[in-house]
């Protein structure tokens, strides 16, 4: 059974520039949830995503952005970006969030994004 | 609100000894789901164990098990049998049940393991 898939891996940008994130989830998982990782702040929610929907947003300017597609595939949009965008974006997806507690997250291994 | 607090930054286990990570957990919310996961060096997340605030047992898997004392709002994790592939960061992770839509992470502990 495939993982969470995270592409690109790692990306390079300059200050200013937008940049699209995507995270294909595992098979039969509808959640796909959105997380920023910096050593100085941790692991910071971003966004929640079930049937296409958001449900869920975290304490992020609206330079953040995503969507679910059909198949339940994620992408993220960060625009003009800034140096302190440069962090691990780490995608998670789960069976149904409407599990409540029970619903485990399944992480990908991320994307590292460095604005220069 | 939803809150993880990890209070111990870094810490230190002999390999082969066991070693408790502590966490303690806020939330108004009588269901809920904690869990650990653990992150090496390589970054990705590792689902390690789950507890469910219903349930009566601690949950166990095997070299790791959850105390969870319900009362005192904590789930530490004990890990026996230290190995050095055990060093890594840990994180403890909330998840309330009335559908909030949000697993929120504590800060993270450090675990090193000496040989």
């Amino acid at each position: 059974k495939a993982g969470v898939t995270q592409t690109p891996r790692y990306l390079i940008k300059t200050r200013g520039q937008q940049v699209t994130l995507s995270c294909s989830p595992i098979s039969g998982h509808r959640s796909v949830s959105w997380y920023q990782q910096t050593p100085g702040q941790g692991l910071q929610f971003l966004f929640e995503y079930f049937s296409e929907t958001q449900r869920n947003k975290g304490n992020f300017p609206g330079r953040f952005s995503g969507r679910q597609f059909s198949n339940s595939r994620s992408e993220m949009n960060v625009s003009t970006l800034e140096l302190g965008d440069s962090a691990l974006y780490l995608c998670a997806s789960s069976v149904d969030p409407r599990l409540g507690g029970a619903n485990v997250l399944t992480f990908g291994a991320g994307s590292r994004l460095t604005v220069l | 609100a939803q809150k993880i607090t990890q209070t111990q930054p870094g810490m230190f286990v002999q390999e082969k000894e066991a070693v408790t990570l502590d966490c303690t957990y806020d939330t108004s919310d009588q269901s809920y789901g904690l869990f650990w996961y653990k992150q090496p060096s390589s970054g990705e997340m590792i689902f390690l164990i789950y507890q469910g605030s219903y349930d009566e047992q601690n949950a166990t898997e095997g070299r790791y098990s959850l105390n969870f004392q319900k009362a005192r709002k904590s789930a530490n994790l004990v890990i026996s049998a230290s190995q050095l592939g055990d060093s890594a960061m840990y994180f403890c992770a909330m998840r309330e049940g009335t559908g909030g839509f949000k697993t929120i992470f504590g800060a993270g502990t450090r675990l090193f393991v000496k040989a």
